[in-house]
């Protein structure tokens, strides 16, 4: 089985500071990575996700995420943070292809709440 | 493409009574799944389906049933509320296993008393 830590439920940052959400997983088989972003009152959308290759994957708005297989995490940064990021942020895992047996869908961590501040 | 609808937005049950969450995707994707959302637990599965006709539990499946007899629907049935049941429900789908982007719905927010 596979689980997901993400270290703060809450993370207030200054409008245009840099943000960093932290992903910690473990799993004793290989594992897909995702962060997932719920604005208020929606459903959850795809930010970025890793399967493989560079270990640095990135959105299109200007986040991006690397894949640290020693330290199992996967945390997400930002330079610069814009009021319209405010949103609940997840870490998602799920294990990989040909990983054995095990319900097949994503673990999700509990979520950070990203606050920009003006 | 309507992608993934939920009907209702908002449910409030009696202790014991049952009913059906709807989900719908138009997107002709072969996965579906069930999450509940509680505050400080992050989405849980509940039941997936990886095609019609073919449905398997998640990490939190008791007191849900599931059916998939079409690719389109997956429908998520309470058989006797509890409180404990109170949350707000997500249907996702998506063209393979999860590796795929999942489509979420908009949620169902469902109180039991």
């Amino acid at each position: 089985a596979q689980s997901v830590t993400q270290l703060d439920s809450q993370v207030p940052v200054f409008e245009e500071a840099p943000v960093e959400l932290r992903c910690n997983y473990s799993s004793s088989v290989s594992v897909y990575l995702f962060w997932y972003v719920q604005y208020p009152n929606q459903g959850l959308q795809l930010l970025l996700k890793y399967l493989s290759g560079s270990t640095l994957v990135e959105s299109i708005n200007g986040f991006e995420a690397e894949f640290n297989k020693s330290q199992t995490s996967f945390h997400l940064r930002k330079p610069s943070v814009h009021i319209s990021d405010t949103a609940e942020y997840f870490c998602a895992v799920i294990r990989g292809a040909y990983s054995g047996g095990g319900a097949d869908g994503l673990t999700f961590g509990k979520g950070t709440h990203l606050i920009i501040q003006p | 493409n309507a992608g993934v609808t939920q009907t209702p937005k908002f449910q409030v049950l009696k202790t014991g009574q049952s009913m059906t969450l709807q989900c719908a995707q138009d997107m002709n994707h072969e996965y579906m799944s069930w999450y509940r959302q509680d505050p400080g637990m992050g989405l849980r599965l509940i039941h997936y389906s990886v095609g019609a006709g073919i449905t398997d539990q998640g990490e939190v499946p008791n007191g849900y049933n599931v059916s998939r007899s079409t690719t389109e629907d997956f429908p998520l049935r309470l058989l006797s509320a509890a409180p404990s049941q109170t949350s707000v429900y997500f249907c996702a789908s998506s063209y393979g296993r999860g590796v795929d982007e999942q489509y979420f719905g908009p949620g169902t927010r469902l109180t039991v008393t």
